[in-house]
Parts: C-alpha cells; structure tokens; sequence
C-alpha cells in the first residue's frame, strides 16, 4: 500500500503563516484531505477536495496540491490552530478502494 | 444535527474479540460509506477498512484482512466493526468516520488488551 509522509512537527508565531506539506505517490492521483485533531478528542476535516472547507472552518485555512506533494496552509495562525494535522487520500492500490493517513504533523503555535 | 455515536469502552483480553457499534442519526444512514480508523496512544490514525451500509459491501486494509469483519443494522442506522485474535498492539481508541471525505467522526470508543 502506499505511504503518506508529512514533518513529524512545525512551530509558527501567532498571527504568521504556516505549511505542512505531505508527501506519496497517491497524490499523484488523488486529491488529499486533511483533518486537525486536539489533544483527546476525534479528528475534525479541514480541508477536501482540491480546496474546499467543509462549513465552519475558518478560511485561514486552505489547501494546494502540485505532483506528488499536498500542502495545507494556515494564514494568520491562531491559538486554538495548535494541534495535531492529518492528511489522506485514496490509496492507488488494491482492487477496492483503500485509503491511506499520513504520519502527522504536530503544530505549535508560539 | 448529523452526528455518529460509538460503543463505551472496552477491555478485553489477548485472544478474545471485540465487536464496536457506531450509530448514525441527522441523515439517511444508507447514503454514506462508513469507514474504520485506530489510533494506538500517542501514534497517528491508521485506515483499517470500510462498508457500505446499503449493499453491506466491505473492503479491509490489507493489514486486517481475515480479523476484522464490519457489518451493519440498517433498522437501527448501526454499523458495527468486529476484531478477532485481539493482542496487546490492538490497544488503541477506534473510530468510525462517514464518507470518502471522512467529514463526520464518532466519539472514538478505547480499546484495551491485557491479560
């Protein structure tokens, strides 16, 4: 199956911009999702498509994809930005759809 | 509102199984595929496999091929995601996602293996 490889963390500045980028072969193929996730609780979709914010996410956050690698990006990060970022994708293999997480990038806010 | 509904928490030793539901309500049950993710303590998510609840259709991560069966109820909008041969490294909190686009999240349900 394939692999999604992203930085194991990321610090920014309040108020700057970060990107987490994640990297595999599938993405070649499929568009990535990403997903934040707090410190116990479940995940929560930030990003699908080729940049699309499912309703309550602020528009800060935004997602791009070129070859093999998809970034997610947050301008003007914020406080409550600081947690753990996911992303996914269908996976090429198989003969039924499999999908694949990438490692997680932990994001900290300064 | 649409939401999903998981199963409380679980302790079970090596060897048995466990058998984890996940209620849907606020949509139509059979529209969405329901998929399977774990996260072991402090690690990242893992896709384990999903189902379709109108067909009843399932596709399994490699990985779990042989150990995991995911069924459902559509009477009672439930899906349900059973491991067997459960061992220490099962340890972890299971959660059910709707979609491709895994847009909605249960609360997770913790499983633990010991003896």
């Amino acid at each position: 199956s394939s692999e999604l490889t992203q930085d194991p963390a990321v610090s920014v500045a309040l108020g700057q911009t970060v990107r987490i980028t994640c990297q595999g072969d599938s993405l070649r193929s499929y568009y990535a999702s990403w997903y934040q996730q707090k410190p116990g609780q479940a995940p929560v979709l930030v990003i699908y498509g080729k940049n699309n914010r499912p309703s309550g996410i602020p528009d800060r956050f935004s997602g791009s994809s070129s070859g093999n690698t998809a970034s997610l990006t947050i301008t003007g990060a914020q406080a409550e930005d600081e947690a753990d970022y996911y992303c996914n994708s269908r996976d090429s293999s198989g003969n039924h759809p499999n999908y694949v997480f990438g490692t997680g990038t932990k994001v900290t806010v300064l | 509102q649409v939401q999903l509904v998981q199963s409380g928490a679980e302790v079970k030793k090596p060897g048995a199984s466990v058998k984890v539901s996940c209620k849907a309500s606020g949509y139509t049950f059979t529209s969405y595929d329901i998929n399977w993710v774990r996260q072991a303590t402090g690690q990242g998510l893992e896709w384990m496999g999903w189902m379709n609840p109108n067909s009843g259709n399932t596709g399994y991560a490699q990985k779990f091929q042989g150990r995991v069966t995911m069924t459902r109820n559509t009477s009672i909008s439930t899906a349900y995601m059973e491991l067997s041969s459960l061992r220490s490294e099962d340890t972890a909190v299971y959660y059910c996602a709707r979609g491709w686009g895994f847009d909605i999240w249960g609360q997770g349900t913790m499983v633990t293996v010991s003896s």
